[in-house]
């Protein structure tokens, strides 16, 4: 049974505009929620988190926003710039407890 | 410092080579992770080291052995391994405690069981 979801494999934008990447969970309990990004052969980068108390935060280019009625997550990068082209994966915590990944989604930012 | 380190970074073992994976970090974390990763997936958790004593074992093998021999220091501990244990092993470290939630992540070991 999948914890934590990202339904959309993959997604290609033009440079300049904005990337939406979305994340849905099933357990209520998660308290933390964060969201990494990978570039083939290295390992994840931390990007930015949001705990369950704040429903945005923001970090520069990058918003991440809960919607916890819904279960939702969703990572905006504006501008998006082709170096943003990686595998990005949420992840979510429970009371500082191990990370659950969801399955990830290839952005690709066409110049 | 953010930088957590991994060697080797490619290995290519027998399967009934004995071999061994080194993690460091110099952050002061006092949790340590190993995960593996097959290609196109999410990591998956393997191990969790708490204040060097193994907290969390996710059921795996025991060909699989894992090892910290201090606060700064993760080993993993390969012998008789599969050719279906091919995967990126990844090594990560964060604080303990509540609202420690970031793990920070090495660049993995490249691992191919011939």
């Amino acid at each position: 049974d999948q914890q934590v979801k990202q339904n959309s494999p993959s997604l290609s934008v033009q440079e300049g505009r904005i990337s939406i990447l979305n994340c849905d969970y099933t357990n209520s309990m998660f308290d933390y929620f964060l969201w990494y990004k990978k570039y083939p052969a290295e390992g994840p980068t931390f990007l930015i988190s949001i705990s369950s108390i704040k429903d945005k935060n923001e970090d520069g280019r990058f918003t991440v926003f809960l919607n916890k009625s819904a279960k939702h997550l969703s990572l905006h990068i504006v501008p998006s710039q082709p170096g943003d082209s990686a595998v990005y994966f949420c992840a979510v915590s429970r009371a500082a407890r191990q990370l659950t990944f969801g399955s990830g989604t290839q952005l690709t930012v066409l110049p | 410092d953010t930088e957590v380190t991994q060697t080797p970074k490619h290995l290519v073992m027998g399967m009934t080579n004995k071999k061994s994976l080194k993690c460091e970090q110099h952050m002061g974390h006092r949790a340590m992770y190993w995960y593996k990763q097959k290609a196109k997936k999410p990591p998956e958790l393997m191990f969790v080291y708490s204040y060097e004593k193994l907290s969390i074992n996710e059921s795996v093998p025991s060909r699989f052995s894992p090892e910290c021999p201090n606060s700064s220091l993760l080993n993993l501990h390969l012998h008789a391994l599969q050719p279906e244990d091919s995967a990126l092993y990844l090594c990560a470290s964060s604080h303990l405690g509540m609202g420690a939630h970031e793990q920070y992540f090495g660049p993995g070991t490249r691992l191919t069981v011939t």
